[in-house]
């Protein structure tokens, strides 16, 4: 089945820094890359998704960026915030199946 | 309701016994699914509701855990025989189309002493 890396497992950034957090997977038919954001005591958010037609996704300060080639995906975050405090999770969905599978997720600290 | 709402928030039980926990989806979306989500963990699927019927159920760990959804619309998630190991908070998502965003619920904790 597929397989979902996440790389750091931590990261602490000053406010006002960038953020970028790595996804390796292993299906070579998964067509589609949500990133979910998650609040202590809440459940997953989306934040950002990208098709396997599309390379990168920008939506204000966030961006995804995606190789299918060597078969991973990055979160970028620009010009961090304390709100954006919070783990990270990427997933990712293979064709002919519905269900995500998730990453071991990134706890991101942004200090003021 | 606005969003995915779970009962109970927060469930702890004795080893052995049967738990029942609750989903109430978004009106109207059609899909639904399970997950759990362990301590440092991201969440793993259990299974996928399209309508009425359990889609895919290959992450149910064993027979003792099951999943109804009889109308379409509430689903719930039966445990059996509970044991230490099924600790966890158990995630509902709905969504409005295969393929769609998933929208998750706030999750119910369940700790088994």
């Amino acid at each position: 089945g597929e397989n979902v890396e996440q790389h750091p497992s931590t990261l602490s950034v000053q406010e006002g820094d960038s953020a970028v957090i790595k996804c390796t997977y292993s299906d070579s038919a998964s067509n589609y890359f949500p990133w979910y954001k998650q609040e202590l005591g809440k459940g997953p958010q989306l934040i950002i998704d990208i098709r396997s037609n599309v390379g990168e996704k920008k939506d204000q300060r966030i961006a995804v960026t995606l190789n299918k080639t060597a078969k991973h995906f990055s979160l970028h975050i620009t010009e961090t915030q304390p709100e954006d405090s919070a783990v990270y999770f990427c997933a990712v969905r293979t064709t002919g199946f519905q269900k995500l599978v998730f990453g071991t997720g990134t706890r991101l600290l942004v200090s003021p | 309701g606005a969003g995915v709402s779970q009962t109970p928030s927060n469930k702890v039980t004795e080893k052995g016994k049967y738990v029942e926990l609750r989903c109430d989806p978004i009106s109207g979306h059609t899909a639904l699914y399970w997950y759990r989500q362990s301590l440092g963990q991201g969440p793993e699927f259990l299974i996928y509701f399209q309508g009425t019927g359990a889609a895919d159920d290959s992450g149910l760990p064993n027979d003792r855990f099951f999943a109804v959804r009889p109308e379409g619309s509430v689903s719930t998630l039966k445990i059996q025989r509970t044991e230490r190991g099924d600790s966890a908070v158990y995630l509902c998502a709905s969504s409005a189309r295969d393929g769609g965003e998933l929208f998750f619920g706030e999750g119910s904790r369940l700790t088994v002493l």
